[in-house]
C-alpha cells in the first residue's frame, strides 16, 4: 500500500515569504505528526494531530508556524514570514491511532529559505 | 535539562562483525524507547521498540537492550553487512498513557559497514 507522501519534495523561497507544506498520511491512520530535522540532528517534534484536532502543538517554535488537518487525513504545515533559520527538512509521520507506537515517516520536504 | 545522547556521530565496523550503538538519556522516565534507521534523503524507518519493563528485544539480526537504571539502550546488529550502513536514531516516548504521543529523538549515529 501507499506510504506517507509529502509535497513538494523541495521548496526554495525567499526570506519573508509564506510557504505551505503538505502531508498525505497512510489511509486510515488517525494520528499525524510533524517533525523538523536540521543537518546532523535527529527529528525535532513540532505538532501532533489526533483526527482533526491538534492534540499537542508544544513543539511549534513560534506563532509563524501553524498546521491544520481539517478532514482528519491530509495535513498542511504553514509557515509565515519565513526566516533563514527555518531552513530544514520537514518530516511528516502517521500512525494507526494513539497508542500504536510505530510511526511511519514520509520522505520529507527540504525547505531552503534564501 | 532533558537530554538524549547517542555514542558517536560515526561508527565504522568491519563486515561480519557486530555493530553496537549506544543511546543514553538523562532526566527522562521513558514509557518506551524506539530505534529507527534513516538513509540519506529519506525519512526514518521504524526498527524496534522496547518498553520500560523489558530488558531485551530481538528481531532477526537486531537486538536492543534497555537498562532503566543506567538510563541506557544498546542496539546491536550482528553479522553486519554493507547494506546496514545508515544513520540509526533512538527515540523516547516520555510520558505514559494516551494524550502525548510525541517522540524525542537523539542526534543519530552514522554507521558504515566496511566490506
Amino acid at each position: 500500500g501507499a506510504g506517507v507522501s509529502q509535497t513538494p519534495s523541495n521548496k526554495v523561497t525567499e526570506k519573508g515569504k509564506y510557504v505551505e507544506l503538505r502531508c498525505d498520511p497512510i489511509s486510515g491512520h488517525t494520528a499525524l505528526y510533524w517533525y523538523r530535522q536540521s543537518l546532523g540532528q535527529g527529528p525535532e517534534f513540532l505538532i501532533y494531530f489526533q483526527g482533526t484536532g491538534a492534540a499537542d502543538d508544544s513543539g511549534l517554535p513560534n506563532d509563524r508556524f501553524f498546521a491544520v488537518r481539517p478532514e482528519g487525513s491530509v495535513s498542511t504545515l504553514k509557515i509565515q514570514r519565513t526566516e533563514r533559520g527555518d531552513s530544514a527538512v520537514y518530516l511528516c509521520a502517521s500512525s494507526r491511532d494513539r497508542g500504536y507506537n510505530e510511526q511511519f515517516f514520509g520522505p520529507g520536504t527540504r525547505l531552503t529559505v534564501l | 535539562s532533558q537530554k538524549i545522547e547517542q555514542n558517536s556521530e560515526a561508527l565504522n565496523i568491519q563486515e561480519g562483525k557486530t555493530a553496537t550503538l549506544t543511546c543514553n538519556y538523562t532526566n527522562y522516565s521513558p514509557a518506551y524507547l524506539q530505534w529507527y534507521r534513516q538513509d540519506p534523503g529519506r525519512g526514518p524507518v521504524f526498527l524496534l521498540l522496547i518498553r520500560e519493563n523489558e530488558k531485551e528485544k530481538r528481531k532477526e539480526r537486531l537486538k536492543v537492550t534497555f537498562d532503566t537504571t543506567l538510563k541506557q539502550s544498546l542496539f546491536h546488529i550482528t553479522a553486519s553487512q554493507p547494506a546496514d550502513s545508515a544513520t540509526y536514531l533512538c527515540a523516547l516516548k516520555a510520558l505514559r498513557g494516551f494524550g502525548n504521543e510525541k517522540l524525542t529523538f537523539g542526534t543519530g549515529t552514522r554507521l558504515t559497514i566496511i566490506p
